[in-house]
């Protein structure tokens, strides 16, 4: 066990839908990645989140957002959803001054039909 | 972050030493190598990571050579569990930035 959680496990939708993926990372550590698993695509990287604030953006489509909360909390948002979008979504999260190593939540997995 | 190179695949028996190779000849003089595996669908999981010195801890141990262009992860006595997908990364420490996956190796462990 990581310590990061990741909510909810599976994730059933339609096109055109809007979902939210929440991740909460581990105690005391500041920075949330988001990445992207797909069959073709391997494992993407997202966004990142320190504190609050945007770190560094992926390939991260237009139509998903994330967020980090004042609690450290995140969440991904993707909206308009596309077959192409069914995918095991993970969360990460490192403390600063520790070697910034990532440990990663259980995933999402997110089917679109 | 520089690019590696691993096998696709590699079979183990159980019990036995499993010694997994990555190349990384573009390395950088401040850059780390990460190792991370994947089980199944599950989160990717932090295995070892060092930057010229030998490391070792309860899960493995890392070989970095002392040109630092490869490097090899060992499992000392491999089991059933250890079947997974071993991903091999170089990044900056400290800098915040994401892990940049490649295939890895797929290690199955056979009885």
């Amino acid at each position: 066990d990581s310590g990061v959680t990741q909510t909810p496990k599976h994730l059933i939708t339609a096109t055109g839908q809007r979902v939210t993926l929440r991740c909460s990372p581990r105690s005391g550590d500041l920075s949330v990645y988001w990445y992207q698993q797909s069959l073709d695509q391997g494992l993407q990287f997202l966004i990142q989140y320190y504190n609050g604030e945007e770190r560094a953006k992926g390939n991260i489509l237009e139509r998903f957002s994330a967020q980090q909360f004042p609690d450290l909390h995140s969440e991904l948002n993707l909206s308009s959803l596309e077959l192409g979008d069914s995918a095991l979504y993970f969360c990460a999260s490192s403390a600063p001054g520790a070697g910034d190593t990532q440990y990663f939540g259980p995933g999402t997995r997110l089917t679109v039909l | 972050d520089a690019k590696t190179t691993q096998p696709p695949s590699m079979d183990c028996a159980e019990g036995r030493a499993a010694n997994l190779p990555c190349n990384h000849s573009t390395i950088s003089g401040n850059e780390y190598v990460y190792w991370y595996r994947q089980i199944h669908s599950q989160g990717p999981q932090y295995i070892i990571h060092g930057l010229k010195n030998n490391e070792t801890n309860e899960m493995a141990s890392l070989i970095i050579t002392e040109d630092r262009k490869s490097s090899t992860l060992i499992l000392p006595h491999a089991t059933l569990r250890d079947t997974a997908v071993y991903y091999c990364i170089v990044r900056v420490n400290n800098a915040g930035n994401m892990l940049t996956f490649g295939g890895g190796t797929r290690l199955m462990v056979k009885p």
